[in-house]
């Protein structure tokens, strides 16, 4: 059974860079898309953009200029970097996986991480 | 300001049948398939319904989703105390060029 962990810290300064990991267990990082999504407190969800095993992404077009997801197949992990964050990017981060196999948006996000919780704050 | 609207509440009691809206548009809803989710309180959110109305393993056949033109839904057969949770659309837009998500609905069982 595949499972998603993400990890990183929990208080990040404003105007500097989030940094969180996803790590894959239980399955391959080959063959899917790669999503982070966030829930900012008491609001919906908001998609961030993902990364194709092959290395293409997409980003939300609001956050493209401060987005960067990369992936590392040899430790089955993806990870999100997000620059200058403000309070506004307090919020839940979570990771899921898309099958690939038709376009990202038919399968939907099928596996999920429990989410990790982010404040920004001095 | 999300581009799926949904109702932000909806509720019913065990063993009715609650329906959940979703408005979009030529761009989104009305060209590409949809996705629902489930988040119960406190958790991940957990994929209900993917490609309008087909349910991946594990998903009773109580939740049943639909879509005509740019509209979905979102129907809850026989309600289950279990199923109060926030609920979501979702789906491509070709004008944004990314993902969208609904702006979700609280359902309560009373």
């Amino acid at each position: 059974q595949v499972k998603l962990q993400e990890s990183g810290p929990g208080l990040v300064k404003p105007s500097e860079t989030l940094s969180l990991t996803c790590t894959v267990s239980g399955g391959s990082i080959s063959d899917y898309y790669w999503t982070w999504i966030r829930q900012p407190p008491g609001k919906g969800l908001e998609w961030i953009g993902y990364m194709y095993y092959s290395g293409s992404t997409k980003y939300k077009p609001s956050l493209k200029s401060r987005v960067t997801i990369s992936l590392n197949t040899s430790k089955s992990q993806f990870s999100l970097k997000l620059s200058s964050v403000t309070a506004a990017d307090t919020a839940v981060y979570y990771c899921a996986r898309t099958r690939s196999d038709l376009p990202y948006y038919y399968y939907g996000m099928d596996v999920w991480g429990q989410g990790t919780t982010v404040t920004v704050s001095s | 300001q999300s581009m799926l609207t949904q109702p932000p509440s909806a509720s019913g009691t065990p063993g009715q049948r609650v329906t959940i809206s979703c408005f979009g548009s030529s761009s989104n809803i009305g060209s590409n398939t949809v996705n629902w989710y489930q988040q119960l309180p406190g958790t991940a959110p957990k994929l209900l319904i993917y490609s309008n109305n087909l349910r991946p393993s594990g998903v009773p056949d109580r939740f049943s989703g639909s879509k005509s033109g740019t509209s979905t839904s979102l129907a809850i057969s026989g309600l289950h105390s279990e199923d109060e949770a926030d609920y979501y659309c979702g789906t491509w837009d070709d004008s944004l060029n990314g993902f969208v998500f609904g702006t979700g609905t609280k359902v309560t069982v009373l």
